[in-house]
């Protein structure tokens, strides 16, 4: 069974600071993707890599994928209440009609 | 990306009753998912609808608790049977349209059991 492991599991920051979020496993995924899930709401996909050592921004998030396709992290520059949310990591093993293994989560909260 | 819709968006049910949830989607989709998620907690997979036959259920999870019909590329239904306040959970459909596996999700069913 693949499991992914979010850390950390909460997060409460101040508006304005930085902030890290990591997905790990000892398993390889052909693709790994970061949902946003608000309250009263499904998850959002942000962001999908496929590369070993890509990184993909989407204006104040990088997303980075490891170089062995096991883990991945979430960074945000500048915290604002609007990325208030529950983050979800997922892998999939391989390409094309595959079931997501999704992450255990990271709820963060951005205090104005 | 696909737009999908839920019904109910949430229901208060009694304990041993049993509920019918529809996902819809706006564009035909071969591969529908329906995942429950637990207050505070992330998503669990449930199974997999597959048209035109049987769905293919997780690990802990059982048609005769949760059937799940699969009529057409762009309609699904999973009911939660014979209820109990551990049923109590959000509900979410979800389609895959991509070969990058990427997923969008249905905005949920509340479920709240007595």
């Amino acid at each position: 069974t693949q499991l992914l492991e979010q850390s950390p599991q909460f997060l409460s920051i101040q508006e304005g600071e930085n902030l890290t979020v990591y997905c790990n496993s000892s398993s390889v995924f052909s693709s790994l993707q970061w949902y946003r899930q608000e309250p009263g709401e499904g998850p959002v996909l942000l962001v999908t890599v496929v590369t070993g050592g890509e990184v993909k921004k989407l204006k104040r998030l990088t997303f980075q994928f490891g170089d062995a396709r096991k883990d991945s992290s979430l960074h945000i520059t500048a915290a604002q209440p609007g990325d208030t949310g529950l983050y979800l990591c997922a892998g999939a093993s391989n390409f094309g009609n595959e079931k997501l293994t999704f992450g255990t989560g990271t709820r963060l909260t951005i205090i104005p | 990306s696909a737009v999908i819709s839920q019904k109910p968006s949430r229901d208060i049910c009694q304990r041993g009753t049993s509920l019918t949830i529809q996902c819809q989607v706006d564009s035909q989709v071969t591969m529908m998912f329906w995942y429950r998620q637990q207050p505070g907690q992330s998503l669990t997979l449930i199974a997999t609808a597959n048209q035109g036959s049987e769905a293919t259920y997780e690990s802990g999870f059982v048609i005769d608790k949760f059937p799940i019909s699969r009529p057409n590329l762009t309609f699904s239904t999973l009911t939660v049977s014979n209820m109990s306040p551990e049923d109590s959970s959000i509900y979410l459909c979800s389609v895959a349209t991509t070969v990058l596996n990427e997923q969008f999700f249905g905005p949920g069913t509340r479920l709240t059991v007595l």
